[in-house]
């Protein structure tokens, strides 16, 4: 069992405002770090998948990056609007293609 | 095209008694896992399987069991239910099991055991 670890766990933000959020995982057997977006009643919308230590992604005002020698993954979402409220998951895929995810940031934009 | 789709969507079952989910993969996509999320806590691994056999298994107890059909469908079966199996349980589903590819997942179906 890997222990990734989310902060926060939750945040409030004003509609425009950037925020980021932190993942922390294991960086020994590491082999990929996977971002997902969670609207309740939803599925989980897969946002970015990482291997390489230094990747940077983006994806419209979200983006993210990895460090795998000290086992961390940043979220940035840049200019928050209301659509973007929602959970925030992050996993870490082992070499058995399972992922082990942690608690999730829940964001909420404030109109 | 069609996403992961679950079924049921939601179920309330009595302890004791045995429940069976089901979940049909993207068009294409021959691995599928299950994951069980808990209230506050993230999922968790329950079980991996690709071209019909299993890959991997989390730490759940045998009362879990799961198999995957020909078409790559799959089932994960619950016996002898237990109040805290009550979860959110999702399926997922990846073309290969190379590490690296995208997983999909499908909205889950919600168990509740009275």
């Amino acid at each position: 069992i890997l222990n990734v670890e989310q902060s926060p766990q939750s945040l409030h933000v004003q509609e425009g405002d950037s925020t980021n959020f932190t993942c922390s995982f294991p960086s020994s057997n590491f082999y990929a770090l996977h971002w997902y977006r969670w609207e309740t009643a939803k599925s989980p919308e897969a946002l970015f998948v990482m291997t390489l230590n230094g990747d940077e992604k983006k994806k419209g005002r979200i983006s993210a990056t990895l460090n795998t020698k000290e086992g961390y993954s940043y979220l940035y979402i840049k200019g928050s609007q209301p659509e973007d409220s929602a959970t925030y998951l992050c996993a870490s895929q082992t070499g058995a293609n399972n992922l082990f995810f942690g608690t999730g940031t829940r964001l909420t934009v404030i109109p | 095209d069609a996403g992961v789709t679950q079924s049921p969507t939601h179920l309330i079952k009595t302890r004791g008694q045995q429940v069976t989910l089901r979940c049909s993969p993207i068009s294409g996509h021959k691995s599928v896992s299950w994951y069980q999320q808990v209230l506050g806590q993230g999922p968790q691994f329950i079980f991996q399987y690709y071209e019909k056999e299993e890959r991997g298994r989390g730490n759940f107890p045998d009362r879990f069991s799961a198999r995957q059909f020909p078409n790559y469908s799959s089932e994960l079966n619950v016996n002898a239910l237990l109040l805290g199996d009550s979860a959110l349980y999702l399926c997922a589903s990846s073309f290969i099991t190379s590490t690296g590819n995208t997983i999909y997942f499908g909205e889950g179906s919600w168990l509740t055991v009275v």
